[in-house]
């Protein structure tokens, strides 16, 4: 069991463009969860999913952040129009349903993204 | 409104003393409180729920209610415990979990 797997593991993005963030959870787990993390500070939540369902977006941002987790493949972060001000960690963790989270949650390495 | 408060951004104490990492929270239900570690070059992972009133690699935690705190505690501080240490909140039944700021624990020889 590979565990939480977050791709890429760096990624660097100019001013305006697109960054896409790709999370894959653990075997078994069907809720993902989205944080980030700014430097010098502790994880913000920013949205929840299921399969083909968003439980709970309140912590994104309301312009140019989307989420999805499509029945096939892996959660997706995407970001348009990057700003310098959305660089920062990005980090996943999967819960398995039956507890959503109540034993904790499983985390992946992260995605650091620079915005140049 | 939710919040965890970690008010230490630093905590360095010598190999063998006893240390103690404090967590306050702001919630008016009944939480569910956990700790997680962050070593070095390693993804963040569960330390310890305190629903489960369990000793992990010596370290414990109390849910003390009236002081609204939940502090990870260990007697005797070894070097392999230097990492970052986060104070987590969810809501019993609910599925959003909230992070405290983190504090960095640094064990000297």
């Amino acid at each position: 069991n590979a565990g939480v797997m977050q791709n890429p593991r760096h990624l660097v993005r100019r001013r305006g463009q697109e960054a896409r963030l790709r999370c894959s959870p653990m075997k078994g787990h069907s809720h993902v969860y989205w944080y980030r993390q700014l430097p010098e500070e502790g994880l913000k939540f920013m949205v929840y999913l299921q399969k083909e369902n968003i439980i709970d977006e309140s912590g994104m941002p309301k312009e140019r952040f989307s989420a999805e987790f499509p029945k096939e493949g892996p959660s997706i972060l995407r970001i348009q129009q990057v700003v310098r001000g959305d660089s920062a960690a990005y980090f996943c963790a999967s819960s398995p349903k039956i507890d959503r989270g109540a034993y904790g949650y499983t985390f992946g390495s992260g995605t650091r993204l620079t915005v140049v | 409104a939710q919040r965890v408060t970690q008010p230490e951004k630093l905590l360095s104490v010598f190999k063998g003393a006893p240390v103690e990492l404090k967590c306050n929270y702001s919630y008016s239900g009944s939480p569910e409180l956990f700790w997680y570690v962050q070593y070095s070059r390693q993804r963040l992972q569960l330390l310890l729920r305190h629903i489960s009133r369990e000793s992990i690699k010596g370290f414990t935690a109390d849910l003390n209610k009236g002081e609204t705190s939940f502090h990870l505690k260990k007697p005797f501080a070894q070097e392999e415990d230097s990492a970052m240490y986060y104070c987590a909140l969810k809501e019993a039944g609910g599925f959003k979990t909230i992070f405290g700021a983190g504090t960095r624990l640094f064990v000297k020889a």
